[in-house]
């Protein structure tokens, strides 16, 4: 099936931990994104990928270092894992045009205890 | 910057009744119009999009027209069901900025039989 696929879904560990949150997508598009939402839904985006160039990455914690081996993939590393990032984390990507939407993955929620 | 504003929700609803959940933005330039939707436990799904002025979005019974004049992306839809209740996000994507999407905040609507 044609989507963005993200893993693990749920991801509970303990906070100093460093964890891994891997996302793929097989529509072809050239942009993929990081968004975090938080426990009211608020959407906050994090980083974006271009074809494997960052082009946006907003004020987050230097221990969080996204990568993208290729186009089709982004994945997110946390390290020294706190309680405030205890939050779901989306992966998306779309098309490299303002008239396109994006396709999100199912997201992975991150608990840190 | 640009932004977005939606209506403070919850919204709660009984089946068959209208909807409408407010939106309105700033932006530079053109931007392109969406809603997306997101069931519980799910990602983000792209709803409807409008892409210039006076353009209408519709897509399952739901509908929202691009209004320059008022700066307004309404999301409407004439007889709502259970199974529509969800978080509803209206967004805006302009081609500066790295083309990134602006969300608001999120509207939670119910609707109860």
């Amino acid at each position: 099936d044609t989507a963005v696929s993200q893993t693990p879904k749920y991801l509970v560990t303990q906070m100093g931990n460093d964890k891994s949150i891997k996302c793929e997508q097989n529509l072809g598009h050239d942009t993929m994104y990081w968004y975090k939402q938080d426990s009211k839904k608020f959407l906050k985006i994090m980083f974006s990928y271009n074809n494997k160039e960052l082009i946006i990455n907003e004020t987050v914690p230097n221990r969080f270092s996204p990568k993208s081996p290729d186009k089709a993939h982004l994945n997110l590393h946390i390290n020294s894992l706190e309680l405030g990032d205890s939050a779901v984390y989306f992966c998306a990507s779309s098309q490299d045009s303002a008239n396109y939407g994006y396709t999100f993955g199912s997201g992975t929620r991150l608990t840190v205890v | 910057g640009n932004s977005v504003t939606q209506m403070e929700g919850p919204v709660t609803l009984s089946e068959e009744a209208f909807l409408t959940i407010n939106c309105t933005y700033t932006a530079t330039g053109y931007p392109s119009l969406f809603w997306y939707v997101q069931y519980p436990g799910e990602g983000l799904q792209l709803l409807l999009k409008a892409t210039k002025a006076d353009d209408k979005g519709s897509n399952k019974g739901f509908e929202a027209t691009y209004r320059k004049e008022t700066t307004s992306f309404h999301l409407e839809k004439g007889s709502v069901q259970v199974s529509d209740s969800a978080v509803y996000f209206c967004a805006l994507r302009g081609n500066t900025n790295a083309g990134k999407s602006t969300f608001g905040d999120g509207t939670t609507l119910t609707v109860k039989p």
